[in-house]
């Protein structure tokens, strides 16, 4: 069964220090993996988007990586900001004929001054 | 640029009832998806278009559910009769051709069925 599974499910952070979010899915065939941002009342964002052949992307202070032959992802956050607290969503397109997104259920993260 | 526009922002309305959620993609993506959030099971795909034509409904849950796209602007789904059951959170998106694209989500409509 495809599936996308994330840790910890919630997390707190004082303010400017570093946290990594791990993501490690069974999904099969595989077709690119996906980092979203959701801030509380609103939609997902998109953060990163890795293919098979990378295994670093960066976007600002937010960094992921992927293993393929592990299946494991994660997202790097540097130097925290208030403005980081949000859930992180970890989603991974099985590449299908319907390039199918399977969500993982996310990791709430807290920033606190 | 305008994001992808959902409406309305929240709904109440007692069971039985018709309910109707609306969705403005954004201009020129080709695909536009109807997902489903809930504390329990996250965010679920329910139906997905492209070139306004349905492609995957596998996800909507059972006939009280439908989804249309008339066409390239504008999206709907229905529910009726509603049931307590389907109080979500219901996200409209929308993206590019293309299988690396993201896609662009509304702010939901926070549905609660009373």
């Amino acid at each position: 069964k495809n599936q996308v599974e994330q840790s910890p499910q919630s997390l707190i952070i004082l303010e400017g220090k570093n946290c990594t979010l791990q993501c490690n899915y069974t999904v099969s065939p595989f077709s690119n993996l996906r980092w979203y941002k959701q801030d509380t009342g609103r939609g997902p964002v998109s953060l990163t988007i890795m293919t098979f052949s990378e295994n670093t992307k960066s976007n600002g202070r937010y960094t992921a990586t992927l293993d393929a032959d592990t299946k494991q992802s994660s997202l790097h956050i540097t130097a925290s900001q208030l403005s980081d607290s949000a859930s992180y969503i970890c989603v991974v397109s099985d590449g299908g004929a319907t390039n199918k997104l399977i969500f993982g259920t996310g990791t709430l993260l807290a920033v606190q001054p | 640029d305008a994001g992808v526009i959902q409406s309305p922002r929240h709904e109440v309305t007692e069971m039985g009832q018709e309910v109707t959620l609306r969705c403005k993609p954004i201009s020129g993506h080709d695909y536009l998806f109807w997902y489903r959030q809930t504390m329990m099971r996250g965010l679920e795909l329910l139906i997905y278009f492209n070139n306004n034509v349905p492609i995957d409904d596998s996800g909507m849950p059972e006939d009280r559910f439908s989804a249309k796209m008339p066409n390239a602007s504008f999206s709907t789904l229905k529910i009726q009769p509603s049931e307590p059951r389907d109080s979500a959170v219901y996200f409209c998106a929308s993206s590019p051709g293309g299988a690396h694209q993201p896609q662009h989500f509304g702010d939901g409509t926070r549905l609660s069925i009373l």
